[in-house]
Protein backbone atom coordinates (compact mmCIF):
# COMPACT_ATOMS: atom_id res chain seq x y z
CA UNK A 1 0.00 0.00 0.00
CA UNK A 2 1.31 3.30 -1.06
CA UNK A 3 1.44 5.67 1.79
CA UNK A 4 2.88 8.40 -0.28
CA UNK A 5 2.01 8.82 -4.14
CA UNK A 6 2.72 10.83 -7.16
CA UNK A 7 0.30 10.04 -9.74
CA UNK A 8 2.34 11.60 -12.33
CA UNK A 9 5.00 9.77 -13.74
CA UNK A 10 6.19 12.77 -16.27
CA UNK A 11 6.09 16.12 -16.62
CA UNK A 12 7.24 18.11 -19.29
CA UNK A 13 7.36 22.04 -19.31
CA UNK A 14 8.98 25.05 -20.80
CA UNK A 15 11.99 26.58 -19.42
CA UNK A 16 11.29 30.07 -17.92
CA UNK A 17 7.89 28.49 -16.85
CA UNK A 18 6.42 26.80 -13.47
CA UNK A 19 6.65 23.44 -12.76
CA UNK A 20 4.81 21.70 -10.47
CA UNK A 21 5.08 18.32 -8.87
CA UNK A 22 2.64 17.02 -6.74
CA UNK A 23 2.52 14.44 -3.97
CA UNK A 24 -0.58 13.03 -1.70
CA UNK A 25 -0.32 11.05 1.04
CA UNK A 26 -2.44 8.91 3.29
CA UNK A 27 -0.80 8.18 6.85
CA UNK A 28 -2.16 11.33 8.99
CA UNK A 29 0.76 11.02 11.34
CA UNK A 30 3.49 12.01 8.89
CA UNK A 31 4.71 15.07 10.15
CA UNK A 32 7.61 15.76 7.73
CA UNK A 33 7.94 16.50 4.27
CA UNK A 34 11.26 16.16 1.81
CA UNK A 35 11.56 16.57 -1.85
CA UNK A 36 14.57 14.50 -3.27
CA UNK A 37 15.78 15.18 -6.78
CA UNK A 38 17.74 12.70 -8.50
CA UNK A 39 19.86 12.77 -11.87
CA UNK A 40 20.64 9.38 -13.89
CA UNK A 41 23.51 6.87 -12.10
CA UNK A 42 23.40 8.74 -8.81
CA UNK A 43 21.72 8.88 -5.58
CA UNK A 44 18.72 11.06 -4.90
CA UNK A 45 20.22 14.05 -3.40
CA UNK A 46 18.40 16.53 -0.64
CA UNK A 47 16.36 19.40 -2.32
CA UNK A 48 13.89 21.36 0.55
CA UNK A 49 12.15 20.50 2.92
CA UNK A 50 8.73 21.27 5.64
CA UNK A 51 7.48 20.45 8.97
CA UNK A 52 3.64 20.24 9.31
CA UNK A 53 3.84 23.25 11.66
CA UNK A 54 4.17 24.79 8.23
CA UNK A 55 2.01 25.25 4.89
CA UNK A 56 5.31 26.85 2.73
CA UNK A 57 9.09 26.80 2.49
CA UNK A 58 10.96 28.47 -0.06
CA UNK A 59 14.65 28.15 -0.90
CA UNK A 60 15.28 30.11 -3.95
CA UNK A 61 13.57 29.04 -7.28
CA UNK A 62 11.95 25.99 -4.97
CA UNK A 63 9.20 26.60 -2.89
CA UNK A 64 7.30 23.57 -1.23
CA UNK A 65 3.06 24.09 -0.01
CA UNK A 66 2.07 21.81 2.47
CA UNK A 67 -1.97 21.25 2.57
CA UNK A 68 -3.00 18.78 6.14
CA UNK A 69 -6.56 18.97 5.46
CA UNK A 70 -5.81 17.78 1.98
CA UNK A 71 -3.01 15.35 2.94
CA UNK A 72 -1.60 17.05 -0.25
CA UNK A 73 2.17 18.90 -0.80
CA UNK A 74 3.35 20.12 -4.00
CA UNK A 75 6.95 21.29 -5.54
CA UNK A 76 7.06 24.91 -7.56
CA UNK A 77 10.50 25.23 -9.45
CA UNK A 78 9.91 29.01 -11.12
CA UNK A 79 11.76 30.05 -12.84
CA UNK A 80 12.50 26.01 -14.42
CA UNK A 81 15.85 25.55 -16.05
CA UNK A 82 17.45 22.58 -18.39
CA UNK A 83 19.54 21.69 -15.39
CA UNK A 84 16.27 20.99 -13.41
CA UNK A 85 15.42 17.77 -15.48
CA UNK A 86 15.33 15.16 -13.15
CA UNK A 87 13.40 12.40 -11.54
CA UNK A 88 11.91 13.86 -8.06
CA UNK A 89 10.71 11.99 -5.33
CA UNK A 90 8.72 13.18 -2.41
CA UNK A 91 8.95 11.75 1.15
CA UNK A 92 7.21 12.28 4.33
CA UNK A 93 8.46 10.89 8.26
CA UNK A 94 7.12 10.47 11.51
CA UNK A 95 9.86 11.60 13.20
CA UNK A 96 10.60 15.75 13.09
CA UNK A 97 11.03 16.58 16.47
CA UNK A 98 11.17 13.25 18.16
CA UNK A 99 13.56 12.17 20.48
CA UNK A 100 15.04 9.12 18.58
CA UNK A 101 15.46 11.64 15.43
CA UNK A 102 16.70 10.29 12.33
CA UNK A 103 13.54 7.87 11.76
CA UNK A 104 12.80 6.02 8.13
CA UNK A 105 11.80 8.42 5.46
CA UNK A 106 8.68 6.92 2.76
CA UNK A 107 9.29 7.88 -0.57
CA UNK A 108 7.05 8.19 -3.42
CA UNK A 109 7.27 6.27 -6.89
CA UNK A 110 9.05 9.56 -8.58
CA UNK A 111 7.97 12.02 -11.49
CA UNK A 112 10.67 12.45 -13.86
CA UNK A 113 10.57 16.17 -14.90
CA UNK A 114 11.64 16.87 -18.46
CA UNK A 115 12.63 21.20 -19.08
CA UNK A 116 12.26 21.77 -22.59
CA UNK A 117 14.69 24.98 -23.84
CA UNK B 1 34.07 14.30 2.55
CA UNK B 2 33.49 11.43 -0.58
CA UNK B 3 29.96 10.60 0.36
CA UNK B 4 28.37 7.36 0.64
CA UNK B 5 30.62 5.29 -1.16
CA UNK B 6 28.71 1.73 -2.64
CA UNK B 7 30.37 -0.60 -4.17
CA UNK B 8 30.25 -2.58 -6.70
CA UNK B 9 28.37 0.13 -9.09
CA UNK B 10 27.19 -2.64 -11.04
CA UNK B 11 26.30 -6.18 -10.53
CA UNK B 12 25.29 -9.07 -12.97
CA UNK B 13 24.68 -12.41 -11.59
CA UNK B 14 23.17 -15.61 -12.24
CA UNK B 15 20.01 -16.81 -10.47
CA UNK B 16 20.98 -18.76 -7.61
CA UNK B 17 24.31 -16.88 -6.63
CA UNK B 18 25.09 -15.08 -3.99
CA UNK B 19 25.21 -11.33 -4.15
CA UNK B 20 26.73 -8.81 -1.45
CA UNK B 21 26.38 -5.38 -1.93
CA UNK B 22 28.70 -3.12 0.30
CA UNK B 23 28.34 0.46 1.97
CA UNK B 24 30.42 3.15 3.33
CA UNK B 25 28.65 5.92 5.25
CA UNK B 26 29.73 9.11 5.60
CA UNK B 27 31.86 9.41 8.84
CA UNK B 28 30.01 10.61 11.77
CA UNK B 29 27.06 9.62 10.51
CA UNK B 30 24.92 7.42 12.90
CA UNK B 31 21.93 5.99 11.33
CA UNK B 32 22.36 3.92 7.95
CA UNK B 33 19.70 3.02 5.67
CA UNK B 34 19.17 0.06 2.54
CA UNK B 35 16.59 0.82 -0.04
CA UNK B 36 15.48 -0.53 -2.97
CA UNK B 37 14.17 1.25 -5.80
CA UNK B 38 12.00 -0.40 -9.18
CA UNK B 39 9.86 1.77 -11.60
CA UNK B 40 6.74 0.04 -10.00
CA UNK B 41 7.53 1.00 -6.17
CA UNK B 42 9.70 3.79 -6.47
CA UNK B 43 11.85 3.59 -3.47
CA UNK B 44 11.45 1.50 -1.02
CA UNK B 45 13.52 1.03 2.30
CA UNK B 46 14.28 -2.30 3.11
CA UNK B 47 16.19 -1.83 5.93
CA UNK B 48 17.40 0.68 8.77
CA UNK B 49 20.33 0.71 11.38
CA UNK B 50 21.17 3.20 13.84
CA UNK B 51 24.20 3.01 16.08
CA UNK B 52 24.89 -0.22 14.25
CA UNK B 53 21.82 -1.85 15.75
CA UNK B 54 19.06 -2.99 13.17
CA UNK B 55 15.63 -1.07 13.89
CA UNK B 56 13.49 -1.81 11.11
CA UNK B 57 13.87 -4.58 9.17
CA UNK B 58 10.05 -4.28 7.65
CA UNK B 59 10.79 -4.31 4.54
CA UNK B 60 13.12 -6.50 3.96
CA UNK B 61 11.13 -8.74 1.13
CA UNK B 62 11.84 -12.43 2.06
CA UNK B 63 14.73 -14.40 4.46
CA UNK B 64 16.80 -14.39 1.40
CA UNK B 65 17.82 -10.97 1.77
CA UNK B 66 20.03 -9.54 4.83
CA UNK B 67 21.82 -7.20 6.58
CA UNK B 68 24.63 -6.40 8.66
CA UNK B 69 26.58 -3.66 10.44
CA UNK B 70 29.35 -4.63 11.77
CA UNK B 71 30.67 -1.65 12.89
CA UNK B 72 30.16 2.23 12.30
CA UNK B 73 31.72 2.47 8.95
CA UNK B 74 30.48 -0.38 7.30
CA UNK B 75 27.59 -2.13 6.23
CA UNK B 76 26.30 -4.85 4.03
CA UNK B 77 23.22 -6.23 2.11
CA UNK B 78 23.41 -9.64 1.02
CA UNK B 79 21.10 -11.77 -1.34
CA UNK B 80 20.93 -15.81 -1.16
CA UNK B 81 20.19 -16.96 -3.68
CA UNK B 82 19.48 -14.59 -5.96
CA UNK B 83 16.40 -14.15 -8.40
CA UNK B 84 15.54 -12.31 -11.47
CA UNK B 85 13.40 -10.32 -9.57
CA UNK B 86 15.98 -8.92 -7.17
CA UNK B 87 16.83 -7.00 -10.42
CA UNK B 88 16.57 -3.21 -9.00
CA UNK B 89 19.27 -0.32 -7.90
CA UNK B 90 19.93 -0.54 -4.42
CA UNK B 91 21.09 2.38 -2.55
CA UNK B 92 22.42 3.03 0.70
CA UNK B 93 21.90 6.18 2.74
CA UNK B 94 23.35 7.84 6.00
CA UNK B 95 21.94 10.40 8.44
CA UNK B 96 23.60 12.65 10.87
CA UNK B 97 23.57 12.15 15.09
CA UNK B 98 20.32 12.16 16.61
CA UNK B 99 18.38 15.64 17.44
CA UNK B 100 19.67 17.30 14.61
CA UNK B 101 16.64 18.56 13.81
CA UNK B 102 16.57 17.30 10.07
CA UNK B 103 15.59 14.30 8.28
CA UNK B 104 17.23 14.78 5.80
CA UNK B 105 19.56 11.42 4.02
CA UNK B 106 22.62 11.49 2.12
CA UNK B 107 22.32 8.83 -0.45
CA UNK B 108 25.53 6.92 -2.53
CA UNK B 109 25.50 6.45 -6.46
CA UNK B 110 23.50 3.05 -6.34
CA UNK B 111 24.34 -0.82 -7.02
CA UNK B 112 22.53 -1.67 -10.13
CA UNK B 113 22.10 -5.14 -9.95
CA UNK B 114 20.94 -7.60 -12.54
CA UNK B 115 19.92 -11.52 -12.08
CA UNK B 116 19.60 -13.29 -15.38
Amino acid sequence: DQQVKQNSPSLSVQEGRISILNCDYTNSMFDYFLWYKKYPAEGPTFLISISSIKDKNEDGRFTVFLNKSAKHLSLHIVPSQPGDSAVYFCAASVSFGSNFGNEKLTFGTGTRLTIIP
Amino acid sequence: DAGVIQSPRHEVTEMGQEVTLRCKPISGHNSLFWYRQTMMRGLELLIYFNNNVPIDDSGMPEDRFSAKMPNASFSTLKIQPSEPRDSAVYFCASSPILGSGSNEQFFGPGTRLTVL
